[in-house]
């Protein structure tokens, strides 16, 4: 059974930063590419960024290129998630998804197949 | 950037057939997967790649992709239906691309 288990939420200043991890189970993590999904209070889905099984690819939304790093530990099958600059604009509720397939060389185009529960993001001062 | 459109909402009568549309330029060109939301629950996907089910998603569940308009589609529609839906594509300029989310009452 995929089991994804996201932490290190809570709450930060604004400018401040937070990683994010995300614990995977269940599945060869090292063979999937993996995404960060968030949705702020009330409102849709938004892609934030994604990495190829290896960690050798990366992709950001352009809201949060320059300030967030994906990356991942396959030895750990862990998720992470380094967010700098911190904005009032980034609260959401973070989503670690398991991607359906790996990225190819050129395209990381596959669907969200499983998804975490979540974790609290909240900037405020 | 690429922009994916859906209506804010569509109501179906019990037991009939619900569709919610996504629109997107040429998005018959790409592979579109699509999720369902319960209210403080996480995402599932219902389709991927236009028109598949993963296991253990009903076969009430359909969808189709041409031209600028894809389309999920529910058929006998049960109050356990009752969610917001997105779309969602990968585009080479925007990378993942989710739609704009429908709600889905069932009356």
């Amino acid at each position: 059974e995929v089991q994804l288990l996201e932490s290190g939420g809570g709450l930060v200043q604004p400018g401040g930063s937070l990683r994010l991890s995300c614990a995977a189970s269940g599945f060869t993590f090292s063979s999937y590419a993996m995404s960060w999904v968030r949705q702020a209070p009330g409102k849709g889905l938004e892609w934030v960024s994604a990495i190829s099984g290896s960690g050798g690819s990366t992709y950001y939304a352009d809201s949060v290129k320059g300030r967030f790093t994906i990356s991942r530990d396959n030895s750990k099958n862990t998720l992470y998630l380094q967010m700098n600059s911190l904005r009032a604009e980034d609260t959401a509720v973070y989503y670690c998804a398991k991607e359906g397939y790996d990225c190819s060389s050129t395209s990381c185009s596959s669907d969200f197949e499983y998804w975490g529960q979540g974790t609290l993001v909240t900037v405020s001062s | 950037s690429y922009e994916l459109t859906q209506p804010l909402s569509v109501s179906v009568a019990l037991g009939q057939t619900a569709r919610i549309t996504c629109g997107g330029n040429n998005i018959g060109s790409k592979n579109v997967h699509w999720y369902q939301q319960k209210p403080g629950q996480a995402p599932v996907l219902v389709i991927y790649r236009d028109s598949n089910r993963p296991s253990g998603i009903p076969e009430r569940f359909s969808g189709s992709n041409s031209g600028n308009t894809a389309t999920l589609t529910i058929s006998r529609a049960q109050a356990g239906d009752e969610a917001d839906y997105y779309c969602q594509v990968w585009d080479s300029s925007t990378a993942k691309v989710f739609g704009t989310g429908t709600k889905v009452t069932v009356l």
